[in-house]
């Protein structure tokens, strides 16, 4: 199985101040179609998951353009330009790229 | 609006067995892959099942779950028989193996 590994796993943050999220995997995610399936999802207190971001860098619909991502390969980050409070959760990547399909442990962002 | 509404979660006794359901509005399941992913208390995120073109299994549920749709209801389904107390955990529904919708999740206790 593809493993997944962010860090960090908890992570302060002042208001206004930006955020990073690296998640690494153990395979290339790169599919043979030539995509790179690496997806983020936000997990708010009390909800459900939602997705950020995917494959690798492109936003869903509605959210705000202070989240961005990056990277190729086996190494990604997930960063927030300026933090909100409504940015507080747990945050977790996942590769779309082989089954089974693997999330990373989650990283929690809190205010400082 | 695409939503997804999931239910049929319970509290069950180890071995029983259990139907979660997933009603979808506002897209049609029929034109989609869609996913069960859970969350056992206080964990992170945890791929069970995909179906799409073929259909897929974590390997700890294989065998005991089965996940299948009903196009007339426009209705996602997992089947879980054998369950142990390591099943228990919030079961959502997603559309697409890239999980782009989500539904708020039904929660499945297996204990005596």
């Amino acid at each position: 199985d593809v493993v997944m590994t962010q860090s960090p796993l908890s992570l302060p943050v002042t208001l206004g101040q930006p955020a990073s999220i690296s998640c690494t995997s153990s395979q290339s995610l790169v599919y043979s179609d030539g995509n790179t399936y690496l997806h983020w999802f936000q997990q708010r207190p009390g909800q459900s998951p939602r997705r950020l971001i995917y494959k690798v860098s492109n936003r869903d619909s509605g959210v705000p353009d202070r989240f961005s991502g990056s990277g190729s390969g086996t190494d990604f980050t997930l960063k927030i330009s300026r933090v909100e409070a409504e940015d507080v959760g747990v945050y977790y990547c996942m590769q779309g790229a082989h089954w089974p399909r693997t999330f990373g442990q989650g990283t929690r962002v809190e205010i400082k | 609006e695409v939503q997804l509404l999931e239910s049929g979660g319970d509290l069950v006794q180890p071995g029983g067995s259990l139907r979660l359901s997933c009603a979808a509005s506002g897209f049609t399941v029929s034109n989609y892959a869609m996913s069960w992913v859970r969350q056992a208390p206080g964990k992170g995120l945890e791929w069970v099942s995909t179906s799409g073109t073929n259909t897929y299994y974590t390997d700890s549920v294989k065998g005991r779950f089965t996940l299948s749709r009903d196009n007339s209801k426009n209705t996602l389904y997992l089947q879980m028989s054998g369950l142990r107390a390591e099943d228990t955990a919030v079961y959502y529904c997603a559309r697409s193996s890239a999980m782009d919708v989500w539904g708020q999740g039904t929660t499945v206790t297996v204990s005596s």
